[in-house]
């Protein structure tokens, strides 16, 4: 059972481009949940997903960022127009249900130069 | 909204001894979770406390949810160089975790 993909687990862009990340959540698993890293820091929680739908987003900047889960394909974490301190790993996590323990993909380290 | 803190944020620890890292927390939480997460590595799982004064052990890992549900610890027995990595605790609720900074924990031989 493979466990949660993420890709490109790094991506460079310069500032004004835009930035994608996609999470394949692990096989049987609808509940999907974006996380963001600065260096030495604790996971700060962006958003919440199930397939279609966005279930809590009161993480999310408001400006520049949005998620998707659609109903085929991966989650995408979209970021427009990045700036220097969206640099950061961004990390997906899933789960079967709501709630309890979460299992986190590798991670995708986005540099913003 | 919910925040967790975690002391201390940096521990060194000579290998053979033991350790503990705390968590607490400004409001009730419903659960807490703990992981671990090597350097460069992703967070993985390592518990959930549920139950009030709950106690669940793992080897060596002895984790604790306090009778208040409000602070957590995780104590290590004779720790080893895989012990290295920073642990974090989470709160649970409302389908969201809210993460501390960790406690980086590094492991001198």
């Amino acid at each position: 059972n493979a466990g949660v993909m993420q890709n490109p687990r790094h991506l460079v862009r310069r500032r004004g481009q835009e930035a994608r990340l996609r999470c394949s959540p692990m096989k049987g698993h609808s509940h999907v949940y974006w996380y963001r890293q600065l260096p030495e820091e604790g996971l700060k929680f962006m958003v919440y997903l199930q397939k279609e739908n966005i279930i809590d987003e009161s993480g999310m900047p408001k400006e520049r960022f949005s998620a998707e889960f659609p109903k085929e394909g991966p989650s995408i974490l979209r970021i427009q127009q990045v700036v220097r301190g969206d640099s950061a790993a961004y990390f997906c996590a899933s789960s079967p249900a709501a709630g309890p323990e979460q299992y986190f993909g590798p991670g995708t380290r986005l540099t913003v130069t | 909204g919910q925040q967790v803190m975690q002391i201390p944020q940096y521990q060194h620890v000579q290998e053979g001894e033991d350790f503990t890292t705390y968590c607490n927390s400004s409001t009730t939480l419903s659960n807490i979770q703990w992981y671990k997460q090597r350097p460069g590595g992703h967070p993985v799982f390592l518990i959930q406390l549920v139950k009030s004064g709950e106690v669940k052990k793992q080897k060596r890992l002895t984790f604790q949810f306090g009778e208040a549900k409000k602070n957590s610890s995780l104590h290590i027995t004779a720790t080893q160089t895989t012990d290295v990595g920073t642990y974090f605790c989470a709160g649970g609720g409302n389908n969201r975790l809210a993460f501390g900074k960790g406690n980086q924990v590094v492991v001198i031989p």
